[in-house]
């Protein structure tokens, strides 16, 4: 069975500056997607950024990107200059193509940005 | 805004009732997904409908069911209800089974 982990419960950022969070899954499919989401305090799920196992170039949506490991089964999420806004609790999933459909979550990290 | 509308935002009940949570996927989308995050269990799939089809169950207990209609709108049904329901319930939809899912605002359950 496929599983996510995100090690780190808690991280925290000084405003305009860089965090990396973390996240390791386990799998044996070749094909599968991978995908970062953001819960802030009103809860809602939104899609921060995909990453399909396929492509060698790590995905990059505007101050967000990853880094995919594949081979070592990492796919750690960068913010840059990070933002007050940013401030939430964030899932790292996986899609497999075996799955039919199901998105497997990580525990979640939760971000602090300090002013 | 997601484009994927649930109704109610907020439900509370009382253990041994029987509650109806509603989805409105996104237009054009074809598969609508239920999740239920708990404090203690996380964000845990439930069940799958692609194009008024169940495809795929996942931790769903018994006492609960779904459904997805011609208009492609979706309801889970819980019954029975006890204290340990309580829930954050998220629906989400996608265009197909294998396309990225976008979810909606989530109703929030709590049982007394």
């Amino acid at each position: 069975a496929q599983t996510v982990t995100q090690s780190q419960p808690e991280m925290s950022v000084q405003e305009a500056e860089t965090v990396t969070l973390s996240c390791t899954y386990d799998t044996s499919e070749s094909d599968y997607y991978l995908f970062w989401y953001k819960q802030p305090p009103s809860r809602q799920m939104i899609l921060v950024i995909r990453q399909e196992a396929y492509k060698q170039q790590n995905a990059t949506e505007n101050r967000f990107s990853v880094n995919f490991q594949k081979a070592a089964k990492s796919f750690s999420l960068k913010i840059s200059d990070s933002q007050l806004g940013d401030a939430a609790m964030y899932f790292c999933a996986y899609w497999g193509s075996s799955n039919t459909g199901k998105l497997i979550f990580g525990q979640g990290t939760t971000l602090q940005v300090k002013p | 805004d997601s484009g994927v509308t649930q109704t109610p935002k907020h439900l509370i009940t009382a253990t041994g009732q029987r509650v109806t949570l509603r989805c409105s996927p996104r237009s054009g989308d074809l598969s609508v997904y239920w999740y239920q995050q708990s404090l203690d269990q996380g964000l845990q799939f439930l069940i799958q409908y692609y194009n008024g089809e169940e495809r795929a169950k996942g931790n769903i207990l018994e006492r609960f069911s779904a459904q997805q209609f011609p208009d492609l709108h979706s309801e889970l049904n819980l019954s029975s209800l006890e204290l340990g329901d309580s829930a954050l319930y998220f629906c989400a939809s996608s265009v197909d089974w294998q396309e990225t899912q976008y979810f909606g605002p989530g109703t929030r359950l709590l049982v007394l």
